[in-house]
């Protein structure tokens, strides 16, 4: 069975930094895309970031482009969001994903976590 | 960006309803188009592929249709499981984007 767990959301200031990290346990991520996924509250889905097998291509919503970084670690199984500048319009459930089927990215969202929140508040 | 529109924001039904939503890309996207379930408090369920393919272990009640620029997501008897906000999402570019969601209610 295929489990996604998300870790390191928190309160946070606004202007401050947070990473987050994804584990993936049960699938070797080295052959699948992945991506960030946010809900804010009382909202719909948004992606956030998606990042190919090997780490070559990395693709970002407008909304979080320049500030935010996705990175993977193949040999750990783990994936990254790196968030800096954070604004109160980030606040939200972050969630990771599996890329499946084919294509750079994956043409779909197959296995999820569930989630982390993350408050961008002063 | 492709701008992904589905209607209606929400509905009321019952159960053995047959249910549809429809879903909207701003310009032609193949059939690179997905469908997902999602329940309060629970992660998001991935339920069609391709448009019209069924995801593993997923119910034959919900099946896909259409390509281009217009598609649907029929439940064929709405089911006390069903009731659930659903997302399309279109795979076809980068940045990724999904519809802003239907809600499935108890009529």
């Amino acid at each position: 069975e295929v489990q996604v767990v998300e870790s390191g959301g928190g309160l946070v200031q606004p202007g401050r930094s947070l990473r987050l990290s994804c584990e993936v346990s049960g699938l070797n991520i080295n052959s699948y895309g992945m991506h960030w996924i946010r809900q804010a509250s009382g909202k719909g889905l948004e992606w956030v970031s998606g990042i190919s097998w090997g780490g070559s291509s990395i693709a970002y919503a407008d909304s979080v482009k320049g500030r935010f970084t996705m990175s993977r670690d193949n040999a750990k199984n783990f994936v990254y969001l790196q968030m800096n500048s954070l604004t109160t319009d980030d606040t939200a459930l972050y969630y990771c994903t599996t890329g499946g089927g084919g294509g750079t990215y994956g043409d779909f969202f197959h296995h999820w976590g569930p989630g982390t929140l993350v408050t961008v508040s002063s | 960006d492709i701008q992904m529109t589905q209607s209606p924001s929400s509905l009321s039904a019952s159960i053995g309803d047959r249910v549809t939503i429809t879903c909207r890309a701003s310009q032609p996207i193949n059939i690179y188009l997905n469908w997902y379930q999602h329940k309060p408090g629970k992660a998001p369920k991935h339920l069609i592929y391709g448009a019209a393919s069924l995801q593993s272990g997923v119910t034959s009640r919900f099946r896909g249709t259409g390509s281009g620029t217009e598609f649907t997501l029929t439940i064929s008897s709405l089911q006390p499981e069903d009731f659930a906000t659903y997302y399309c999402q279109q795979s076809y570019s980068v940045p990724r984007t999904f519809g802003q969601g239907t809600k499935v209610e108890v009529k």
